[in-house]
């Protein structure tokens, strides 16, 4: 089976833009989770998608929103894009969820200047 | 809400000898506990799960860990370290009967010395 993809691999924006980042899950996968993971904060969840419903919210801002599509999928757009932003953005997948573990992309980096 | 500490931010050990990377995690009732395995700019690599049963757990790359329930950790083990071992290890834990999110430690940065 082929891995979790996620698309761009690198971003540079500017503040104030916004951006769009890309998760094709695993084959047969319907949970589909969002973090991001800065040197400071670690790993922080963003929200899980579910069979194209939002399952859980993590803490963070109105700016940062998702959705998933019919066939898995998964995007995140990040709006007016701070400083801050910067990161890697990690996408992970798994069957359902509970006690399945998550498999991972390779990540988004977005820089933001 | 859950969450997961790991106390120390770098262990350090010489190739050939036991390591141990700490975990402890807080959750209402019984949990999902994972373990996780970064390289450099790479994603996470699932190592093992503890989901119900035997409180040993083996996984992948000669890991294991030991789920203690009374003490409410999850200690990620192997008996000889390499110098391939070296990397970013994270703890995770769910709660069970519970659609909350995995809540991530910190991580620990291993570093395993010729």
């Amino acid at each position: 089976k082929a891995g979790v993809t996620q698309t761009p691999r690198y971003l540079i924006k500017t503040r104030g833009q916004q951006v769009t980042l890309s998760c094709s899950p695993i084959s047969g996968h319907r949970s589909v989770s969002w973090y991001q993971q800065t040197p400071g904060q670690g790993l922080q969840f963003l929200f899980e998608y579910f069979s194209e419903t939002q399952r859980n919210k993590g803490n963070f801002p109105g700016r940062f929103s998702g959705r998933q599509f019919s066939n898995s999928r998964s995007e995140m757009n990040v709006s007016t894009l701070e400083l801050g932003d910067s990161a890697l953005y990690l996408c992970a997948s798994s069957a359902t969820s509970g006690n399945n573990e998550q498999f991972f992309g390779p990540g988004t980096r977005l820089t933001v200047l | 809400a859950q969450s997961v500490a790991q106390p120390e931010d770098q262990v350090n050990v010489a190739e050939g000898n036991p390591l141990t990377v700490k975990c402890t995690y807080s959750v209402s009732g019984n949990p999902y506990l994972f373990w996780y395995v970064q390289y450099p700019n790479r994603g996470l690599q699932f190592l093992l799960k503890y989901i119900t049963g035997d409180n040993l757990v083996k996984g992948s790359y000669g890991f294991e860990a030991e789920f203690n329930k009374s003490q409410t950790s999850f200690h990620l083990k192997k008996p000889s370290a390499l110098v391939s071992d070296s990397a970013l290890y994270f703890c995770a834990v769910r709660a069970m009967y519970n659609n909350n999110d995995m809540r991530f430690g910190a991580g620990t940065r291993l570093t395993v010395k010729p």
